[in-house]
C-alpha cells in the first residue's frame, strides 16, 4: 500500500524567511510518482510539481525548490524567501506506475504553512 | 484556472436527501477522478473514469455512485446523505498518451453541507 507522510501540521514563519516542508512516503512500486500540491484559502487545489521515481534531480522554480531523496523516500519542498501569498495548505501526494488503473493520487495530510507579514 | 470546471460551487441540503455534483474535465482530457476532501479523511480519492467506463474505485461508499458520459462531463451522485458526507468534493482530469505520466488537475470544488 502507499502512503504519504507529512509531519508538519502547521509551520509560521515570519515574512521573507526560508521554510522547507517535509515529505516522506512508502511505496512497493519500484516506478512511481510524486506531486506536490497548493491549497489556497481559496479553496481550489493548485498543482505545483511533478517528479518521476527515476529521476532524482532536484528542480528549482523561481523560490521554489525540491529535493528529492530516494535513499530516505523524502521529497521536500523549499520555498525561499518566503511572501504573504505562499499562506496555504500544501499537500504531497504519490502515484504509481502509469499503467490503467492506477492512476489514483494518495495524499499526504498537508502542512498548514502561514507567513507572518 | 485549471481548465476543470465543477457546478455547483455550494451546495446545502438535508439528510437523506440525493445530490448531484458536475464536473467537465479540461479540454482533450479523457480521464475524470473524483476527490473527497473532509476534516476526517483528508483528501480521498473516490473513482476514475476514462472515456466514459469506470477504471479505479477507491473508498467510495455505495450510497454514492458517477458516471462519464459522451461528451466527457461526469456527475457524482450522492444519496441518503448523512452528515458525515459533509465535504468538500474536488474533480480532476488528466489526458492519457501511451507511456506517459499525466498530470492530474483539479477544479475548484464542490462544497457540500448535509445539515
Amino acid at each position: 500500500a502507499q502512503k504519504v507522510t507529512q509531519a508538519q501540521t502547521e509551520i509560521s514563519v515570519v515574512e521573507k524567511e526560508d521554510v522547507t516542508l517535509d515529505c516522506v512516503y512508502e511505496t512497493r512500486d519500484t516506478t512511481y510518482y510524486l506531486f506536490w500540491y497548493k491549497q489556497p484559502p481559496s479553496g481550489e487545489l493548485v498543482f505545483l510539481i511533478r517528479r518521476n521515481s527515476f529521476d532524482e534531480q532536484n528542480e528549482i522554480s523561481g523560490r521554489y525548490s525540491w529535493n528529492f531523496q530516494k535513499s530516505t523516500s523524502s521529497f521536500n519542498f523549499t520555498i525561499t524567501a518566503s511572501q504573504v501569498v505562499d499562506s496555504a495548505v500544501y499537500f504531497c501526494a504519490l502515484s504509481g506506475p502509469n499503467l490503467f488503473g492506477n492512476e489514483k493520487l494518495t495524499f499526504g495530510t498537508g502542512t498548514r504553512l502561514t507567513i507572518i507579514p | 484556472d485549471s481548465g476543470v470546471t465543477q457546478t455547483p460551487k455550494h451546495l446545502i441540503t438535508a439528510t437523506g436527501q440525493r445530490v448531484t455534483l458536475r464536473c467537465s474535465p479540461r479540454s482533450g482530457d479523457l480521464s475524470v477522478y473524483w476527490y473527497q476532501q473532509s476534516l476526517d479523511q483528508g483528501l480521498q480519492f473516490l473513482i476514475q473514469y476514462y472515456n466514459g467506463e469506470e477504471r479505479a474505485k477507491g473508498n467510495i461508499l455505495e450510497r454514492f455512485s458517477a458516471q462519464q458520459f459522451p461528451d466527457l462531463h461526469s456527475e457524482l451522485n450522492l444519496s441518503s446523505l448523512e452528515l458525515g458526507d459533509s465535504a468538500l468534493y474536488f474533480c480532476a482530469s488528466s489526458s492519457r498518451l501511451a507511456g506517459v505520466k499525466e498530470t492530474q488537475y483539479f477544479g475548484p470544488g464542490t462544497r457540500l453541507l448535509v445539515l
